[in-house]
């Protein structure tokens, strides 16, 4: 299965709290993690990536959880801030040479004050 | 400024016309990526490009076209065969194919439908 099940699809906290968007594969052969946030009317922007090999990850106020037995991964975003009002996307790298990069759906993300 | 560029950033389409969208960079990128975006949809693959004069179908190739002549430049056509063009369209590059995982996108092309 070269799918990543991205959840929820849309997500409303108020400004301070911690988000939490989910991503679940099933193919063993994924071998990095990239997630990407898009602001509206822009293109996508990597924001950070994870490989399987590592539990967490932080890169200033984002952090991603791995699960590599359950084959899950989340991004957390602590302290949210209305500017974090955005579309994120989790992906899936194969390891096999010819199969593009798998994107999730995206978690539509709208952060109030 | 080192980047993607695609335009125009809004374009009509009319009934049986064909219409090209255009993406060029100048990162010096092997791999380019064709996306389309529709709400709900996420981004879904068109065509992708691992080399000059190269390209392979994506996931949604059908009513779509694309010629990679040059590095630099990867142009969409979106065909008259394509019944449903209206979306938001996505150009992509990595510095290779290997390098897939990071890819820097452009600021896209909306497509409306008179």
């Amino acid at each position: 299965q070269q799918q990543v099940k991205q959840s929820p699809q849309s997500l409303i906290v108020q400004k301070g709290g911690i988000p939490i968007i989910n991503c679940a594969y099933e193919n063993t052969a994924f071998d990095y993690f990239p997630w990407y946030q898009q602001f509206p009317g822009k293109g996508p922007a990597l924001l950070i990536a994870i490989r399987p090999d590592v539990s967490e990850k932080k890169e200033g106020r984002f952090t991603i959880s791995f699960n590599k037995s359950a084959k899950q991964f989340s991004l957390h975003i602590m302290d949210s801030q209305p500017g974090d009002s955005a579309t994120y996307f989790c992906a899936g790298h194969l390891n096999s040479g010819n199969t593009p990069l798998v994107f999730g759906k995206g978690t539509r993300l709208s952060v109030i004050a | 400024d080192g980047g993607i560029t695609q335009s125009p950033k809004y374009l009509f389409r009319k009934e049986g016309q064909n219409v090209t969208l255009s993406c060029e960079q100048n990162l010096n990128h092997d791999a380019m990526y064709w996306y389309r975006q529709d709400p709900g949809q996420g981004l879904r693959l068109i065509y992708y490009s691992q080399i000059v004069n190269d390209f392979q179908k994506g996931d949604i190739a059908e009513g779509y076209s694309v010629s990679r002549e040059k590095k630099e430049s990867f142009p969409l056509t979106v065909t008259s065969a394509q019944k449903n063009p209206t979306a938001f369209y996505l150009c992509a590059s990595s510095d290779s194919w290997l390098a897939k995982n990071i890819q820097y996108f452009g600021a896209g092309t909306r497509l409306s439908v008179l």
